[in-house]
């Protein structure tokens, strides 16, 4: 069974910073492409970044370019979003998202349940 | 930035046919994808590659993409198919999402 597991939420002040964990089972996670969706309380999905099976492409939202990094590590089946510089309005649901096939138009079609994270002095 | 436009709203009635549509710049050009998200849960794609049905996906969800809109249809909506629902596309380098709509069924 395909699981992904977020962990690392919390309450945080701004201009701090908090790292997001994703681990994964139930499938080879060295061949998929991985992606972050968060969700603020009440508002819809927006799109935080991509990395692709073996890192070699990464893609992030210019709402978070230049202070948050996605990564992952193969051998431990996990992904990782470092997030630094936080604003209020970074505060959301943080989901981990596989993707398949991204050229062929997949979309994600396994989610985690996400970790909520709280940005608020 | 590339933007995905959907109605903030859908009403239907039961055993009655809901459509709801997503509308970007040459989005046919593309593939778009689907997701329902019920409250407290996490989105679960429903739609890929415009028009193919994930294992598990019910028939009465079906997709399509041509021109600058693609469109959700249920036919037979039922009750369990009020959710909010998302489409979703690549743009180059980037993910857009659609707003949501939220679709009752009253």
């Amino acid at each position: 069974e395909v699981q992904l597991v977020e962990s690392g939420g919390g309450l945080v002040q701004p201009g701090g910073s908090l790292r997001l964990s994703c681990a994964a089972s139930g499938f080879t996670f060295s061949s998929y492409a991985m992606n972050w969706v968060r969700q603020a309380p009440g508002k819809g999905l927006q799109w935080v970044g991509y990395i692709s099976a073996r890192s070699t492409t990464i893609y992030d939202a210019d709402s978070v370019k230049g202070r948050f990094t996605i990564s992952r590590d193969n051998a431990k089946n996990s992904l990782y979003l470092q997030m630094n510089s936080l604003r209020d309005e970074d505060t959301a649901v943080y989901y981990c998202a596989r993707e398949p096939n991204r050229s062929g138009g997949s979309g994600f079609d396994f989610w985690g349940l996400g970790t909520l994270v709280t940005v608020s002095s | 930035s590339y933007e995905l436009t959907q109605p903030p709203s859908v009403s239907v009635s039961p055993g009655q046919t809901a459509s709801i549509t997503c509308s970007g710049d040459k989005l046919g050009n593309q593939y778009a994808c689907w997701y329902q998200q019920k409250p407290g849960q996490s989105p679960v794609v429903v739609i890929s590659q415009d028009n193919k049905r994930p294992s598990g996906i019910p028939e009465r969800f079906s997709g399509s993409n041509s021109g600058n809109t693609a469109t959700l249809t249920i036919n037979g909506t039922q009750a369990m198919d009020e959710a909010d629902y998302y489409c979703q596309a690549w743009d180059s380098s980037t993910v857009v999402f659609g707003g949501g709509t939220k679709l009752t069924v009253l």
